[in-house]
């Protein structure tokens, strides 16, 4: 059981390019969701899936994209990195509604 | 955007102290108020949480106070350790209906424990 599994765990890109974050769980689990974490600013939420085929934006989507074809797979792709995009990224499930969130380790992004 | 605000940013005590760390809100439809720890280099992790029909919660050396009416609740860590050190997270949200899995996160506490 290998819990919230986070790739790459770390990244550099160049302003302008693309890239997906990947995340899966083998929990089961219908909810996922993805934060990033800056400095001083806690943990913001970006997009969220409530199930397969569902996905909702949390406080601060623009710039990222999100697809849940399955239950275990959450990808954020960004789709024109961004010196701001630069943070750490992090998944997260649980298996009910205000229930116990998993964190992955997280993603470290760096754009330049 | 709901808010929830954390202080303080950072907090120091000496092994065997009671860190203490508050959070408030603005949101009366929060009903649910976690605490979640995390160590440098790895992510969140549930620590205790809470819902507004009780106004202290236990779990070992941690508990949660809440004041439904001030809208706030505090995290205290009794006969703190270094292995405490972390920074630890308030968040708050919806029990349910629209929003109920958004959870709101304060900015954080980073707490050292010195030995």
């Amino acid at each position: 059981n290998a819990g919230v599994t986070q790739t790459p765990k770390f990244q550099v890109l160049k302003t302008g390019q693309s890239m997906t974050l990947q995340c899966a769980q083998d929990m089961n689990h219908e909810y996922m969701s993805w934060y990033r974490q800056d400095p001083g600013m806690g943990l913001r939420l970006i997009h969220y899936s409530v199930g397969a085929g569902i996905t909702d934006q949390g406080e601060v989507p623009n710039g990222y994209n999100v697809s849940r074809s399955t239950t275990e797979d959450f990808p954020l792709r960004l789709l024109s990195a961004a010196p701001s995009q630069t943070s750490v990224y992090f998944c997260a499930s649980s298996y009910s509604i205000a229930g116990e969130l998993f964190f992955g380790e997280g993603s470290r992004l760096t754009v330049l | 955007q709901q808010q929830v605000k954390q202080s303080p940013q950072s907090l120091i005590v000496q092994k065997g102290g009671i860190p203490i760390i508050n959070c408030a809100y603005e949101n009366t439809a929060f009903d649910y108020f976690p605490w979640y720890q995390q160590f440098p280099g790895k992510g969140p992790a549930l620590l205790i949480a809470i819902r507004p029909d009780v106004s202290e919660k236990k779990e070992g050396r941690f508990t949660i106070s809440f004041n439904k009416s001030a809208k706030q609740f505090s995290l205290h860590i009794m006969d703190s350790q270094p292995g405490d050190s972390a920074t630890y997270f308030c968040a708050a949200s919806p029990g349910s209906g629209a929003g109920s899995y958004q959870l709101t996160f304060g900015k954080g506490t980073k707490l050292s424990v010195i030995p």
